[in-house]
């Protein structure tokens, strides 16, 4: 079965800062990657996604880059705010499979 | 608008009882879930329902059982509760993944139930 790896689990940066976070997936037909933010009390919620017929995609300070060939995949979040401090889950799916495989997280601090 | 809700938020019981969580959608996502997060954060599946219908049953114990009375509706029910039980619970819809766009989830709040 698909295996997600996440890292780091704790990130800690200065307002301002970038915050990157990686995945590695093992399953070369997985073709779907969401990633979620879950605040404090909260359930996640996804922010971004990609597919695989795609390197890139960003919405306004976060982007997702993907290489498939490597099977990793990355999140990128400029100028980080304290309100962007969470817990930050990657996901990897194949076509037509209902359930995600996700990574066990990053807590992401973002000091003022 | 509360587009996946799920109630209560949170839920103190004593071992050996047992208790209900309920979950509706008004997204009119035909895929409704139930992920079990751990004090570690992991997010487990349990079940999935598609259309009323069960299309994912995880290695649960079979104190838990779902109830899907429409599609809009997934509740959770759990028979005499054991300490291990104690985690927040998540409820989640999607689309099926077959359609343009589908695949992502939306979560409810959770529940975060304790047993004493």
């Amino acid at each position: 079965g698909e295996n997600v790896e996440q890292h780091p689990s704790t990130l800690s940066v200065q307002e301002g800062d970038s915050a990157v976070i990686k995945c590695t997936y093992s399953d070369s037909a997985s073709n779907y990657f969401p990633w979620y933010k879950q605040e404090l009390g909260k359930g996640p919620q996804l922010i971004i996604d990609i597919r695989s017929n795609v390197g890139e995609k960003k919405d306004q300070r976060i982007a997702v880059t993907l290489n498939k060939t490597a099977k990793h995949f990355s999140l990128h979040i400029t100028e980080t705010q304290p309100e962007d401090s969470a817990v930050y889950f990657c996901a990897a799916m194949t076509g037509g499979s209902y359930i995600p495989t996700f990574g066990r997280g990053t807590s992401l601090i973002v000091h003022p | 608008d509360t587009a996946v809700s799920q109630t209560p938020k949170y839920l103190v019981t004593q071992m050996g009882n047992d208790k209900s969580i309920k979950c509706e959608q008004n997204l009119g996502h035909d895929t409704m879930y139930w992920y079990k997060q751990d004090s570690k954060k992991f997010l487990k599946i349990m079940f999935s329902y598609n259309n009323k219908e069960l299309i994912i049953n995880e290695t649960v114990p079979n104190r838990f059982s779902p109830k899907s009375p429409d599609k809009a509706h997934l509740n959770l029910h759990i028979n005499s509760l054991e300490l291990g039980d104690s985690a927040v619970y998540f409820c989640a819809s999607s689309q099926d993944p077959g359609v343009r766009g589908g695949g992502g989830y939306t979560f409810g709040s959770g529940t975060r139930l304790t047993v004493v």
